[in-house]
């Protein structure tokens, strides 16, 4: 039931851009996106309902195309900040729960 | 506000021993969530609770495990005996409202967001 993210990790120098991309086989209701640093808790970044609705939050964004079952991540002009594993989370149509992906690990260089 | 609080943040224990969890949600949460990650894999749902009622208990591996959330307030989770495969990260989250999809009343989505625990890394040797 969980979606399937990729890549599974990238590594970026500092100020390149991104894209984390979350997909699933069934009918979304919602997503969810969580940033998790190195043995902290998972922190979240945002939820996009379905309709195709962008959000944004700093210099991160993300879509959710309801159609398409997708949803992705987008980081820009990356900080050493954004070091860390992103995780989505997904809500079926008709379903009341959240299920997370494999997350991607995402490492920034000076 | 205090955040999401979980208890302890290890535990190393021997196969056939038992291990009980505690997680404090924010206070007003009536949500509470368990979610088990193994390393390099997903953060597995194990169950939801609506206030003191299971919600959705679906993600349990098996009758070794048993969660519990008396009084609506803190939970516990408990395995007994634990087994290797049980090792991994375990989540507690908590969150305001919960992903009621289908049921026709407008959605405030900030309220659904998971607010998570730091965890606790438990190993089964």
């Amino acid at each position: 039931q969980q979606p399937v993210q990729s890549p599974q990790a990238v590594i970026l120098r500092e100020g390149e851009d991104a894209v984390i991309n979350c997909s699933s086989s069934k009918a979304l209701y919602s997503v969810h996106w969580y940033r998790q640093k190195h043995g902290e808790a998972p922190v979240f970044l945002m939820i996009l309902l379905k309709g195709g609705e962008q959000k944004g939050h700093e210099k991160i964004s993300a879509s959710f195309n309801e159609k398409k079952q997708q949803s992705s991540l987008y980081l820009t002009a990356s900080q050493l900040s954004y070091s860390g594993t992103y995780f989505c989370g997904t809500v079926k149509t008709g379903a009341n729960n959240l299920f997370f992906g494999t997350g991607t690990r995402l490492t920034v260089i000076p | 506000e205090a955040g999401v609080t979980q208890f302890p943040s290890h535990s190393v224990i021997e196969k056939g021993q038992t291990v009980t969890l505690r997680c404090d949600p924010i206070s007003g949460h009536d949500n509470l969530y368990w979610y088990r990650r193994v390393m390099g894999k997903e953060i597995k749902f194990l169950l939801h609770f609506v206030k003191e009622s299971k919600q959705d208990e679906s993600g349990m591996p098996n009758n070794r495990f048993l969660a519990e959330r008396t009084g609506g307030t803190y939970s516990t989770l408990k395995v007994q005996p634990a087994e290797l495969e049980d090792s991994g990260v375990y989540f507690c989250a908590s969150s305001q409202d919960w992903a009621r999809t289908g049921q026709g009343t407008p959605r405030e989505s900030a309220r659904e967001k998971l607010f998570f625990g730091s965890g606790t890394q438990l190993s089964v040797l």
